[in-house]
């Protein structure tokens, strides 16, 4: 089975405090996904990775940085919190098929349900 | 620019009756569709998915759903319902054929009750 873990559950932080959300997927998967789930909104692209150190902006990038040293770990940042980030926050991934066809499948983590206060 | 709408916020269906959860979609080209399933303090899961062929497909945990090009619709079905299928339901499109860039629609809520 594929395990996308997320390195916090829970998660109280201050206004202006630099924030890392991690993310680890444990089968080898080319592409990685950062999502915010609001009510009312749905899920909502932030960034994604579609590769080692290449990145890509989402719908939604303002105010957030992302990170991918390995391909396994795909890192979110708030360079800055603000109370507007609190949310929830899902890490997906997913691998692409010989020829260049995805399986058409994410892998979500469990989510951080981030608090700034 | 790739669409899909949800009308519903909660679906609420007694026990054993059939439900239906409803999605709308607008895209340029043929459509990749797609269900996601969210049950209480856990991540979402792939339920099904729509790239061509039938238009009634089958997924997971006795789901299915109905393509219906004319009408641009996605709706997502089960014939019975369990009260274990309370959960939050996601319906999606892909952006392009060639990325697995997804768009969300806003989610709904099903209740089903005993």
């Amino acid at each position: 089975d594929v395990k996308v873990t997320q390195s916090s559950r829970y998660l109280v932080k201050r206004t202006g405090e630099k924030v890392f959300l991690e993310c680890v997927q444990d089968m080898d998967h080319e592409n990685m996904f950062w999502y915010r789930q609001d009510p009312g909104l749905g899920l909502r692209l932030i960034y994604f990775s579609y590769d080692v150190k290449m990145k890509e902006k989402g719908d939604i990038p303002e105010g957030y940085s992302v990170s991918r040293e390995k391909k396994e770990r795909f890192s979110l940042i708030l360079e800055s919190a603000s109370t507007n980030q609190t949310s929830m926050y899902l890490c997906a991934s997913s691998f692409w098929l010989a020829g260049g066809r995805s399986t058409d499948t994410q892998y979500f983590g469990p989510g951080t349900r981030l608090t700034v206060l | 620019a790739q669409s899909v709408a949800q009308p519903e916020d909660q679906v609420n269906v007694a026990e054993g009756n059939p439900l239906t959860v409803k999605c709308t979609y607008s895209v340029s080209g043929n459509p990749y569709l797609f269900w996601y399933v969210q049950y209480p303090n856990r991540g979402l899961q792939f339920l099904l998915k729509y790239i061509t062929g039938d238009n009634l497909v089958k997924g997971s945990y006795g789901f299915e759903a109905e393509f219906n090009k004319s009408q641009t619709s996605f709706h997502l079905k089960k014939p019975s319902a369990l009260v274990s299928d309370s959960a939050l339901y996601f319906c999606a499109v892909r952006v392009s054929y060639n990325t697995d860039k997804l768009i969300f629609g806003t989610g709904t809520r099903l209740q089903v009750f005993p």
